[in-house]
């Protein structure tokens, strides 16, 4: 059972936009602590993709976006490509637990 | 280039021993804190551990706690996970991962992992 609560699977079609939601509780996300989203391949890493929220590192495509408001977090993904079909993954910070939370994941598929 | 190199996984037995390390180049590793976060097989991230930039301050996970220690050396820009104890539940990749340093508790650059197996 994670931390931060996110679907277990999204899906949508080429070109269309997709959100994935992330829930947390007044000791993480509702705390003020900031969210940060990563996208992992397949066999692969995983990528950082949103940080503080809702900044993009160098590289990652602006069809990639993030917002918070109280207790919860959303990353929305733009102009689906296939290369999108990624698992993704939400983060925070507890200060109940003082540790690094995760969400449990969300599985992309670009149909 | 920002590269992070785990190596040190394998096959132990329960109640075993283990050594990690990650050798990190491309960046000032001593500048920064680095964390370990596990993947078991088919499921999520989560948070292991983390160090601070020299070493004076750790963290860890509630179910790592007196079995787990993170240490660096700065010299040789390598950072380290020693797991004893090991628990069937530590099966996992082990991944090593620089803070980002916005907040904390961000991790911009990740190594490729390294599979850690506990199984009799």
């Amino acid at each position: 059972q994670s931390v931060l609560t996110q679907p277990p699977s999204v899906s949508g079609a080429p070109g269309q936009r997709v959100t994935i939601s992330c829930t947390g509780s007044s000791s993480n996300i509702g705390a003020g602590y900031d969210v940060h989203w990563y996208q992992q391949l397949p066999g692969t890493a995983p990528k950082l993709l949103i940080y503080g929220n809702s900044n993009r590192p160098s590289g990652v495509p602006d069809r990639f976006s993030g917002s918070k408001s109280g207790t919860s977090a959303s990353l929305a993904i733009t102009g689906l490509q296939a290369e999108d079909e990624a698992d993704y993954y939400c983060q925070s910070y507890d200060s109940s637990l003082s540790e690094g939370v995760f969400g449990g994941g969300t599985k992309l598929t670009v149909l | 280039e920002v590269q992070l190199v785990e190596s040190g996984g394998g096959l132990v037995q329960p109640g075993g021993s283990l050594r990690l390390s990650c050798a990190a180049s491309g960046f000032t590793f001593s500048s920064y804190w680095m964390h370990w976060v596990r993947q078991a097989p088919g499921k999520g991230l989560v948070w292991v551990s983390r160090i601070n930039s020299d070493g004076s301050s750790t963290s860890y996970a509630d179910s790592v706690k007196g079995r787990f220690t993170i240490s660096r050396d700065n010299a040789k820009n390598t950072l380290y996970l020693q797991m004893n104890s090991l628990r069937a539940e530590d099966t996992a990749v082990y991944y090593c991962a620089r803070d980002h340093g916005y907040q904390g508790f961000e991790f911009d650059y990740w190594g490729q992992g390294t599979l850690v197996t506990v199984s009799s």
